[in-house]
């Protein structure tokens, strides 16, 4: 019964490679969010969608790609990863786009 | 531009300890207001929010915050701290004119000595 999952949890691998975190909320929440959280802790908004439809986009490089297929997931692609990449991603929801976010238990990317 | 403060780098109390933890934000504009915490190796989990009621907000596990308008600050307090409350706690400023979008400070590391 999770609010919001992804997947994987940890995530390894090597400079160059594609991509790809998922996530799913079963709260049937209209906005989700992409934050990245860097190695001191700062969390910063990468993305964010409404009903769909992306409502922000932080200068994020375009290696990042959000898909959002239906308003219960968001996955997050990323082409040519770098070492920079190296955070932890969490994954986020909300009712509206006024309401409190639930956060996801975050994916560790890892690049060698 | 828009930022969140939080000072406090890094807090070590004792167990039963008052604790306050400082937030200041800029911004001129109406805002809701949120503290989140993030117990080791777990997601990040609300804590309170302020959205333009009582400016002193009640939260879980005996939080509570104060927003003062006028010194655009929300600071986090517990009259008493246990061991558990080991955490980092972020403070968030959602301002009305860019809604779903939560600006983050840096987070403060709180550890309890038990």
């Amino acid at each position: 019964d999770t609010a919001v999952s992804q997947t994987p949890k940890y995530l390894v691998t090597q400079m160059g490679n594609d991509k790809s975190i998922k996530c799913e909320q079963n709260l049937g929440h209209d906005t989700m969010y992409w934050y990245k959280q860097d190695s001191k802790k700062f969390l910063k908004i990468m993305f964010s969608y409404n009903n769909k439809e992306l409502i922000i986009n932080e200068t994020v490089p375009n290696r990042f790609s959000p898909k959002s297929p239906d308003k219960a997931h968001l996955n997050l692609h990323i082409n040519s990863l770098e070492l920079g990449d190296s955070a932890v991603y969490f994954c986020a929801s909300s009712q509206s786009i006024s309401d409190e976010q639930f956060f996801g238990p975050g994916t560790r990317l890892t690049v060698l | 531009a828009q930022s969140v403060s939080q000072h406090n780098h890094h807090v070590i109390l004792s167990e039963a300890a008052s604790l306050e933890l400082g937030c200041n934000y800029s911004y001129g504009g109406t805002v809701n207001l949120f503290w989140y915490v993030q117990y080791p190796g777990q997601h990040l989990q609300l804590l309170l929010k302020y959205f333009s009621e009582d400016p002193l907000v009640k939260g879980i596990k005996g939080f509570e915050a104060e927003f003062i308008k006028s010194k655009f600050s929300f600071n986090l307090r517990k009259p008493s701290v246990q061991w558990s409350d080991t955490a980092e706690y972020f403070c968030a400023v959602m301002p009305y004119s860019s809604a779903s979008k939560i600006i983050f400070g840096s987070g403060t590391r709180l550890s309890i000595r038990p």
